[in-house]
């Protein structure tokens, strides 16, 4: 079935630094759409990015990523991380069909310290 | 933002005893989905609808809950006798279509089991 996989469990960076958060899936199917959400303390889960088309980059809120079905990864990036950039990321695969479904990472937790 | 509504925020119920939570998706939202967020910050799928009816859901939900979206009521996901592992983060989202589409998520229902 389909899966999506977020190898680290919490990144810790200095602000400023540059941010990559890491998500392969994988899938028999051809028409996934992948998604970032990000889930601060207190707060709801919401949308932070939805996948374009192959190899094109979606931006948001100075985070970007890019759709790369040859090698199935839709990393999340930014260039200059900042304090209030510390949440809970995940990567979450669906697909353009009734399949009722939308597959979630396991999520990374990212901390920005001063 | 969001505009789902979930109550009670939070619940604490002794072993055995039913745990109810509400959700009131996004107007105009046909698909419903229930997860839970563990203690890993994991987001497990539990079950979806569309309209009243159910999309899918996994094993455990089958046996150990009860679920249901009637027309011009909440929705609701009840616990019919708790569990010590029930006790997590209960989240509800709605969308406009049960895949490819973007979620929006309410603030959840943290349940404690005692």
């Amino acid at each position: 079935g389909d899966s999506v996989t977020q190898k680290e469990g919490l990144v810790t960076l200095t602000e400023g630094l540059p941010v990559m958060l890491n998500c392969t899936y994988q899938t028999i199917y051809s028409n996934a759409f992948l998604f970032w959400y990000v889930h601060y303390l207190n707060e709801s889960p919401r949308l932070l990015l939805k996948s374009s088309t192959d190899n094109k980059r979606t931006e948001h809120q100075g985070f970007h990523a890019t759709l790369h079905k040859s090698s199935s990864s839709f990393h999340l990036q930014k260039s200059s991380a900042q304090l209030s950039d510390s949440a809970l990321y995940y990567c979450a695969l669906s697909r353009s069909s009734n399949t009722n479904k939308v597959v979630f990472g396991t999520g990374t937790r990212l901390q920005v310290l001063p | 933002n969001s505009k789902v509504i979930q109550t009670p925020r939070y619940l604490v119920k002794g072993q055995g005893q039913k745990a109810k939570m509400r959700c009131i998706p996004e107007k105009g939202h046909p698909v419903v989905f229930w997860y839970q967020q563990n203690k890993n910050n994991e987001f497990k799928f539990l079950i979806n609808f569309q309209n009243q009816e159910v999309l899918q859901q996994i094993d455990m939900t089958e046996k150990r809950f009860s679920a249901e979206c009637p027309s011009n009521s909440p929705c609701s996901l009840e616990i019919q006798s708790s569990e010590a592992g029930d006790s997590a983060l209960y989240l509800c989202a709605s969308s406009f279509r049960a895949s490819s589409y973007e979620q929006y998520f309410g603030p959840g229902t943290r349940l404690t089991v005692l």
